[in-house]
């Protein structure tokens, strides 16, 4: 089946240590998402890809970078992770950057991550 | 900041229940309302995009209305069954993105 795919499902690190999530997807889709969401609150976006052209959004921490080598995989890194990134961490595919049109988004399981 | 409010926060319901959610959002600049359904550890799902105003969907027992004039959308559950336990959220579309509500935490017992 065609699907979004994050690994690792649960990610520990430390304060200040480098960490990288990955996901990949067999869908084929242009457009890659990366979202982050803190415990009861709104799932919200931080960056997405539509082909090779990188969006940030404007309140997106610099701590917060992404590479898209190819159009299966996508990775989120955080350079100096604090106490305050620990968050879910998800991300999803569109085919086209059309959600004003109604393109759904397909969404990985996530990625939690721990800051110790 | 782009408001999109769901009500209410959690529910409880016992197998065969009827229940509705809310969904709020800004009703000027209205492009697509989407809702998904996430079930603890697993991947959020697309339940409904919905377009126009009026619009009502239906998949299985789940069906949703949109009122794009007022800002909200419902979204319906007949006879709930434990499968149907997970959060429910709605995204608000606009600059080709995707702003999401805090969703709604449904828990069915039999």
């Amino acid at each position: 089946d065609a699907m979004v795919i994050q690994n690792p499902r649960y990610q520990v690190t430390q304060f200040g240590k480098p960490v990288t999530l990955s996901c990949s997807q067999t869908l084929n889709h242009n457009v890659m998402y990366w979202y982050q969401q803190k415990s009861s609150q709104a799932p919200k976006l931080l960056f997405h890809y539509y082909d090779k052209d990188f969006n940030n959004e404007a309140d997106t921490p610099d701590n917060f970078q992404s590479r898209r080598p190819n159009t299966s995989f996508c990775f989120l890194d955080i350079r100096s992770p604090g106490l305050g990134d620990a968050a879910m961490y998800l991300c999803a595919t569109s085919r086209d950057r059309g959600p004003a049109a109604g393109e759904t988004q397909y969404f990985g399981p996530g990625t939690r991550l721990l800051v110790l | 900041i782009l408001n999109v409010e769901q009500s209410p926060q959690s529910l409880h319901v016992q197998e065969g229940d009827s229940t509705n959610f809310t969904c709020s959002f800004p009703s000027s600049n209205f492009y697509a309302l989407h809702w998904y359904r996430w079930e603890t550890a697993k991947s959020p799902e697309a339940l409904f995009v919905m377009t126009l105003n009026g619009d009502e969907k239906k998949k299985g027992r789940i069906s949703a209305t949109l009122n794009t004039k007022e800002g909200y959308s419902y979204l319906y559950i007949k006879g709930s069954q434990p499968e149907d336990s997970a959060t429910y959220l709605c995204a608000f579309v606009t600059a080709s993105k995707l702003t999401f509500g805090t969703g709604t935490r449904l828990q069915v017992t039999l």
